[in-house]
């Protein structure tokens, strides 16, 4: 089965500054990823996603890129504020099946 | 648009015992996906159904079965609760041939 890796597991930035999460995923049939921010006590909410076909796609202050032969794909956040703070978790899909596999999730705080 | 829906918000229970937790898809999606989601960790995928049939299952025993109904709600029953089945227990709902996965805000499921 589908195994995704993410790191770091916690990162602190200044506000202002970027912040980059990255994540790896074992299964080729896999061809959707997407990103969700999931602040405390409330639900995963999706925030980006990239299909196989495409390298990168930025939506604001939120990017994300996807090396398919690598099999790694990371999130990119600029220009980060306080509200930003939550923990990201990656996830990646084999829509045959439909089923997201979640990496472990990466706690950002962004100092004010 | 309603968005997805899940009842109770928290639940306690004692080991042995048996639960049921309910979802309300969100408008015009078909298809229902629950996740485990332990402590400190990505959501798990436990199964998925689409059109009141089972339509794929993660690694859970067969203690944790579901139904889906008519108006696309679904519940999650898990028999013979363990301890280690304390966890949050996520309903997401998706559009038919739409990959994207929209989460309720969980159910807080505590077996002491």
């Amino acid at each position: 089965g589908e195994n995704v890796e993410q790191h770091p597991s916690t990162l602190s930035v200044q506000e202002g500054d970027s912040a980059v999460i990255k994540c790896t995923y074992s299964d080729s049939a896999s061809n959707y990823f997407p990103w969700y921010k999931q602040e405390l006590g409330k639900r995963p909410q999706l925030i980006i996603d990239i299909r196989s076909n495409v390298g990168e796609k930025k939506d604001q202050r939120i990017a994300v890129t996807l090396n398919k032969t690598a099999k790694h794909f990371s999130l990119h956040i600029t220009e980060t504020q306080p509200e930003d703070s939550a923990v990201y978790f990656c996830a990646a899909m084999d829509t045959g099946r439909r089923a997201l596999t979640f990496g472990s999730g990466t706690r950002l705080q962004v100092q004010p | 648009e309603t968005g997805v829906t899940q009842s109770p918000t928290h639940l306690i229970k004692t080991r042995g015992q048996q639960v049921t937790l309910r979802c309300s898809s969100q408008s015009g999606h078909n298809t229902v996906s629950w996740y485990q989601q332990a402590l400190g960790q990505g959501p798990q995928f436990i199964f998925q159904y689409y059109r009141e049939e089972e339509n794929g299952r993660g690694n859970f025993p067969p203690r944790f079965s579901g139904l889906q109904f008519p108006n696309y709600s679904s519940e999650l029953n898990v028999n013979a609760l363990e301890l280690d089945d304390s966890a949050l227990y996520l309903c997401a709902s998706s559009g038919q041939g739409n990959e994207k996965l929209f989460f309720g805000s969980g159910t807080q499921l505590s077996v002491l």
